[in-house]
C-alpha cells in the first residue's frame, strides 16, 4: 500500500539557522515526490518536486529536498529559516504502479522564531 | 493566469440538506482531483477526472459522495444528505497530465450544523 510518513508534528527552529522537515514513504512502484506548503486558512502551494534526475531537488524560497531512494527518504531543508517559512508543511507521494491520485502525509507544523 | 477556483468559499448547511461545491481549474488542464481535508490531518483523496471521465473515484466514502465534470474543464462535488462528519474543507486542485504537480485551490470550508 501506498503511504507517507511526516514523524514530526511540531519543528521549531531559530530565525537563521537550518531547517529540516523529514518525509519517508512507501509505494509499490516507482516514486514521485512532492512537497506542498499550506498557510493558515490557504489553500496547498506547491514547492518542489522530484521525477527523475538529480537526487538533490530545488524548488520555490530557498527550499530543496533530497530524494534518497535506500531510505525512501525525501526530507525538505533550508540552509537559513525565515518567520515567513511558518506554516504547515505536507509531503505527497504518487505510485507509477497505481498512477492516479497523491498519497499526502499529516503534515509538519514548522515555526520559525525569531 | 488565474489559478484554481472553488466557490463557495464557506458553507453552512443543515443537516440532511443537499450541497454542490464548485471548481473551476486552470485551463487546459485535464486532469482534476477532489480532496478532503479535516482537521489536523493531510488531504484525503476522494476522486480523479481524466478529461470528463472519472478515472478514480475509490476515495469517495459512500453512495451520498457525487461528483462530474460534464465538458472536461468546471467540476462540481455533490453531497446529499449532509452529516455532521462531512464537515471539512473539501479542496480541487488540476495538473496538465502526466507525473506533474497538481495546483490547488483555496478549498470550500464546510460545516454542518
Amino acid at each position: 500500500a501506498q503511504s507517507v510518513a511526516q514523524p514530526e508534528d511540531q519543528v521549531n527552529v531559530a530565525e537563521g539557522n537550518p531547517l529540516t522537515v523529514k518525509c519517508t514513504y512507501s509505494v509499490s512502484g516507482n516514486p514521485y515526490l512532492f512537497w506542498y506548503v499550506q498557510y493558515p486558512n490557504r489553500g496547498l502551494q506547491f514547492l518542489l518536486k522530484y521525477i527523475t534526475g538529480d537526487n538533490l531537488v530545488k524548488g520555490s524560497y530557498g527550499f530543496e529536498a533530497e530524494f534518497n531512494k535506500s531510505q525512501t527518504s525525501f526530507h525538505l531543508k533550508k540552509p537559513s529559516a525565515l518567520v515567513s517559512d511558518s506554516a504547515l508543511y505536507f509531503c505527497a507521494v504518487r505510485d507509477s504502479n497505481t498512477g492516479n491520485q497523491f498519497y499526502f502525509g499529516t503534515g509538519t507544523s514548522l515555526t520559525v522564531i525569531p | 493566469g488565474a489559478g484554481v477556483s472553488q466557490t463557495p468559499s464557506n458553507k453552512v448547511t443543515e443537516k440532511g440538506k443537499y450541497v454542490e461545491l464548485r471548481c473551476d481549474p486552470i485551463s487546459g488542464h485535464t486532469a482534476l482531483y477532489w480532496y478532503r481535508q479535516s482537521l489536523g490531518q493531510g488531504p484525503e483523496f476522494l476522486i480523479y477526472f481524466q478529461g470528463t471521465g472519472a478515472a478514480d473515484d475509490s476515495g469517495l466514502p459512500n453512495d451520498r459522495f457525487f461528483a462530474v465534470r460534464p465538458e472536461g474543464s468546471v467540476s462540481t462535488l455533490k453531497i446529499q444528505r449532509t452529516e455532521r462528519g462531512d464537515s471539512a474543507v473539501y479542496l480541487c486542485a488540476s495538473s496538465p497530465g502526466g507525473w506533474t504537480e497538481a495546483f490547488f485551490g483555496q478549498g470550500t470550508r464546510l460545516t454542518v450544523v
